[in-house]
Parts: structure tokens; sequence; C-alpha cells
């Protein structure tokens, strides 16, 4: 039972163009959402996050918009770098549970 | 100042054996957790301590896997009887625990089980 879904396994984006990331979740309990980027044998690193309260969040070229009729969350990167080529998986969690329940990740790859 | 360590980096092992992680946190972090990645999908939860107590140990698949924290720092994932289907990368992550707050999971490097 996949919670949080991301279905498009990569993405190839143009430098200095728009990047759009999506995932969906099923379970209407989860109240905050994160972005994690991820390199080759390293962990992963926190991005960006939003409260259930609140539908966007901008922290410098990084967006996160979430719709909760929807069940959709999506990661806008504006303009698209090279070294924002990694794996990148959306988290959820409820508050208090601590545990984070992450999606399948997408592989974005940005050319130059 | 140092991040999440995980040794080993690699660990090799057959079938039937006992394996050891081993996860050491950000100093004075008092949450530490473990998840398992594997290969194509997201990382999974297996236990979440606060302290040296599990607090939600709900992820562990099974009674093969344990993981201890005996002095609320350093902890260690066993894993008895290994299987070929627990290959996969072990995360350990570590946050400094508010109440009633989310804070942010700071994982290390993970260490890669491969079980022939």
């Amino acid at each position: 039972d996949q919670q949080v879904k991301q279905n498009s396994p990569s993405l190839s984006v143009q430098e200095g163009r728009i990047s759009i990331l999506n995932c969906d979740y099923t379970n209407s309990m989860f109240d905050y959402f994160l972005w994690y980027k991820k390199y080759p044998a390293e962990g992963p690193t926190f991005l960006i996050s939003i409260s259930s309260i609140k539908d966007k969040n901008e922290d410098g070229r990084f967006t996160v918009f979430l719709n909760k009729s929807a069940k959709h969350l999506s990661l806008h990167i504006v303009p698209s770098q090279p070294g924002d080529s990694a794996v990148y998986f959306c988290a959820a969690l409820i508050q208090g549970a601590q545990k984070l329940v992450f999606g399948q990740g997408t592989r974005l790859t940005i050319n130059p | 100042g140092a991040g999440v360590s995980q040794t080993p980096s690699n660990k090799v092992t057959e079938k039937g054996k006992y394996v050891e992680l081993r996860c050491d946190p950000i100093s004075g972090h008092t949450a530490l957790y473990w998840y398992r990645q594997s290969l194509g999908q997201g990382p999974e939860f297996l236990i979440y301590f606060q302290g040296t107590g599990a607090a939600d140990d709900s992820g562990l698949p099974n009674d093969r896997f344990f993981a201890v924290r005996p002095e609320g720092s350093v902890s260690t994932l066993k894993i008895q009887r290994t299987e070929r289907g627990d290959s996969a990368v072990y995360l350990c992550a570590s946050s400094s625990r508010l109440a009633g707050s989310y804070n942010e999971q700071f994982f290390g490097p993970g260490t890669r089980l491969t079980v022939l």
C-alpha cells in the first residue's frame, strides 16, 4: 500500500527552464510534507517543506505547492541548474508521529 | 560540525549470517531513526528512538530485526539469519526532538547490505 506516490521515475529538463516534480498521497491524516534531494552514495538531504495549513511555500529557486483536495503536491525549481541533477523524494508525515513516509523518487537530469 | 555517520559503508554477507550496522548520530540529537531503501524505492521507516527507548518500532519487518541505543547516542541495527531480500541500503537519521513539532531529520550516507 503505497501511501505516497511519485509516478514519474525520471525527468529531463533543459538548464535554465522550470523543473516540476509531482507527488500524490492517499492518507488524509498526513499534515506535513517534505521534499528531499539525494545524490549517489549520500543520504537524502532536506530541501523544502510545507504544512497542510498552507498551499505554497517558497525558498529561493524552490517552491512547493500543496493541493489538499486533490491530495497532490509539486516541487517547482526555476531556473534549473546542472547541480540540481539528483533523485528527489517526496515525503509525508502525521504531526507527532515523526516517521517519514517516502515516495519512490524521481530522478531529475538537468541538461546543459 | 560532523554529520550522521554509519559504518560499515558496505557489508557483504552470506544468507543465514548475523550482521550489525552502526549509526553515530549528530551530537546532542535525542531522536534517531532507521530506514531501509530497496532498489528503485524510497526509504521505508523501520524504527525510531527517543533517547534510549524505541518510541515506534512498527516498521521492523519481522523478529529477525532488532535495534538498540543503550546510551541514547550510538545505535546498532541487528539482523539475524539474513535473507537475500534483506539486501538494501540501510539509512540512519537523527534530529533534535522538540515536543509537538516536526524537526528536520539529518540522514547519514547509509550502509549498503548485500546478502548473497
